[in-house]
This record gives structure tokens, C-alpha cells and sequence, in this order.
């Protein structure tokens, strides 16, 4: 079965620091992997995806991952963190027994980013 | 262009009642999804449906039923609410790319 691990539910960083979320996966086949973004009281809003290509992987908000396939990572990384940064984020990987064309999501447990002043 | 839109925000149930969680999409998108969000767990798939008239069950399918009559709307209904169904409930939907985009949820309590 398909599977993401975010081992850390929390992750303390100060505002313009670098900052880091971590995401481990389990896939058989290639992974098509996902990061999401939840604020506060709202739904979760894509960040961004890998699917093939380069490793670096640029997304919105100035937000890009590393996805490392001798590690079986795809850790979300920012140069500069930004109070603003502060939520909840959610690594998610698609199962590929998604034959209907339907793309089924495993999400991670989430790893909370508190961004500090 | 609204998106994603699920009513109401917020309910409180009785165990043993019924309610219909509603979505709606205005983007014209084949897929449509029920997730249920639990701390510590994560976003659980409740059902989907890739198109008017068809619908599957997901990870979490027991104690929900869904049906999908217009491209537009995807209802939830809890047939006989438990408080186990206390929970967070979040609506997906995507057209023929990777995107998923989700509505702000339905916070649910059963007492």
C-alpha cells in the first residue's frame, strides 16, 4: 500500500530562517507526490508537485522540494521563512491503482509550522 | 467563480440523527471527493465519484452515503450519526489535472 510518513508534528522556525518539513513515502511504481497547505479554518490549498523531471521542485508561495528517490524523500523546504508561512502542512501521494482516472490521495499525518517573529 | 463551496461550517447532531453535508463546484470538474480529517490522522477518503452517476467508496466509506445526479453537486449523508463521525469533513474536487482543490470543510460534532 501506498504511504507518506511526516515524522515531526511540529516544526519551530524563526522568520527569515530557513526552514524545512519533512516527508518520507512508500510507493510501488514511481511516486507521484504532493504537497498541501491548510490555514487556519480553511481547506487545504495545493502547493505544489513532483511527477517527473527535475528533483528541485518549485512551487507557490516560494515554497520547493527536494524529492530524493535513494532516500525515498520529499522534504518541503523555503530560504526565508515568513510569519505568514505559519499552518499546517500535508505531504500526500497518489495511489496508482487509481484505474478509474480518479486520483486517490494518501496524505500524511501533517506537520505543524509555527513561524515565530 | 466560487470554487469549491460545502454548507454549513458548522453542525451539531444528536447521535442517531441524519444530516446531508452539501458541495458544490462551479469549475465543471469530473471528480469529486469526501474527505474526513482527524487529528493525528490525516485526510481519510470517504467516497468519490468520477462523473455524473457514478460514485466508489473510499478508505472510510461506513456510516456515509454519497450520490452525484449533476456534475455540480456531490451531498454527503450520514444516515445515523455517531460520535465516532465527530470530525472535520472536507470536499475535493479536480478536473483533468493534478490539482485537487478543497471547499473550507464542515465542522461536525455528534453528540
Amino acid at each position: 500500500a501506498q504511504s507518506v510518513a511526516q515524522p515531526e508534528d511540529q516544526v519551530n522556525v524563526a522568520e527569515g530562517n530557513p526552514l524545512t518539513v519533512k516527508c518520507t513515502y512508500s510507493v510501488s511504481g514511481n511516486p507521484y507526490l504532493f504537497w498541501y497547505v491548510q490555514y487556519p479554518n480553511r481547506g487545504l490549498q495545493f502547493l505544489l508537485k513532483y511527477i517527473t523531471g527535475d528533483n528541485l521542485v518549485k512551487g507557490s508561495y516560494g515554497f520547493e522540494a527536494e524529492f530524493n528517490k535513494s532516500q525515498t524523500s520529499f522534504h518541503l523546504k523555503k530560504p526565508s521563512a515568513l510569519v505568514s508561512d505559519s499552518a499546517l502542512y500535508f505531504c500526500a501521494v497518489r495511489d496508482p491503482g487509481s484505474y478509474t482516472g480518479f486520483q486517490k490521495l494518501v496524505f500524511g499525518t501533517g506537520t505543524r509550522l509555527l513561524v515565530s517573529p | 467563480n466560487a470554487g469549491v463551496t460545502q454548507t454549513p461550517k458548522f453542525q451539531v447532531l444528536k447521535t442517531g440523527q441524519s444530516m446531508t453535508l452539501q458541495c458544490a463546484q462551479d469549475m465543471n470538474h469530473e471528480y469529486m471527493s469526501w474527505y474526513r480529517q482527524d487529528p493525528g490522522m490525516g485526510l481519510r477518503l470517504i467516497h468519490y465519484s468520477v462523473g455524473a452517476g457514478i460514485t466508489d467508496q473510499g478508505e472510510v466509506p461506513n456510516g456515509y452515503n454519497v450520490s452525484r445526479s449533476t456534475t455540480e453537486d456531490f451531498p454527503l449523508r450520514l444516515l445515523s450519526a455517531a460520535p465516532s463521525q465527530t470530525s472535520v469533513y472536507f470536499c475535493a474536487s479536480r478536473g483533468q489535472g493534478d490539482t485537487q482543490y478543497f471547499g473550507p470543510g464542515t465542522r461536525l460534532t455528534v453528540l
